[in-house]
């Protein structure tokens, strides 16, 4: 069975601000994918990035980066150049390649200050 | 290209009542995963369907909780009886082909409230 982790209930970072958000996760398997998705207070959820397993280099999508340790089966989110637009509920997700549902993690809420 | 759509957006029952909940795939689509998400929590996998189909329902309550998805039309998730702790939103999610759950794509979701 999968599992996904995120240890950090609540984060916040000052608007322009770097911040980084964790997720561990555990599977058996070596072929998966990984996710992050963004949900604002309107519930939609929304591919913020996505990671190979069998990528070696980390996935990038404008302010958003990822640092993806598979030996330590960690997967991180940095969000770089804050906006208040990047305040929602950010969960880590992930399936297997030939696998048939997404395992998310319980999300971190992430608020951006003025 | 409409994406995927879930009707409706928000639901109200009373405890006892039944709740059908709707989910129409993205053009071309034709396997359609369920999750729930309660308060504070993320979301978690019930059911996944193909057209006439149940191919994997290890998420689901046993009780009072069905699904479906026919040939012609929405997949229906269906809440017989509910109560207070069936409160949450639901979202359904479709993808072209089995196996391709990184091509998933998600509804808006419907947020039951059970009074």
């Amino acid at each position: 069975a999968q599992t996904v982790t995120q240890s950090q209930p609540e984060m916040s970072v000052q608007e322009a601000e770097t911040v980084t958000l964790s997720c561990t996760y555990d599977t058996s398997e070596s072929d998966y994918y990984l996710f992050w998705y963004k949900q604002p207070p309107s519930r939609q959820m929304i591919l913020v990035i996505r990671q190979e397993a069998y990528k070696q280099q980390n996935a990038t999508e404008n302010r958003f980066s990822v640092n993806f340790q598979k030996a330590a089966k960690s997967f991180s989110l940095k969000i770089s150049d804050s906006q208040l637009g990047d305040a929602a509920m950010y969960f880590c997700a992930l399936t297997l390649v030939y696998g048939q549902n997404f395992v998310f993690g319980p999300g971190t809420r992430l608020s951006v200050l003025p | 290209n409409a994406g995927v759509m879930q009707n409706p957006r928000h639901l109200v029952r009373r405890r006892g009542q039944e709740a059908r909940l709707r989910c129409s795939p993205m053009k071309g689509h034709s396997h359609v995963y369920w999750y729930r998400q309660l308060p504070e929590e993320g979301l978690k996998f019930m059911v996944y369907l193909q057209k006439e189909n149940i191919i994997d329902e290890s998420g689901m309550p046993k009780e009072r909780f069905s699904a479906e998805f026919p040939k012609e039309g929405p997949s229906i998730l269906r809440i017989q009886q509910v109560v207070r702790g069936d409160s949450a939103a639901y979202f359904c999610a479709s993808s072209r082909d089995r196996g391709q759950t990184y091509e998933q794509y998600f509804g808006p979701g419907t947020r039951l409230t059970v009074t």
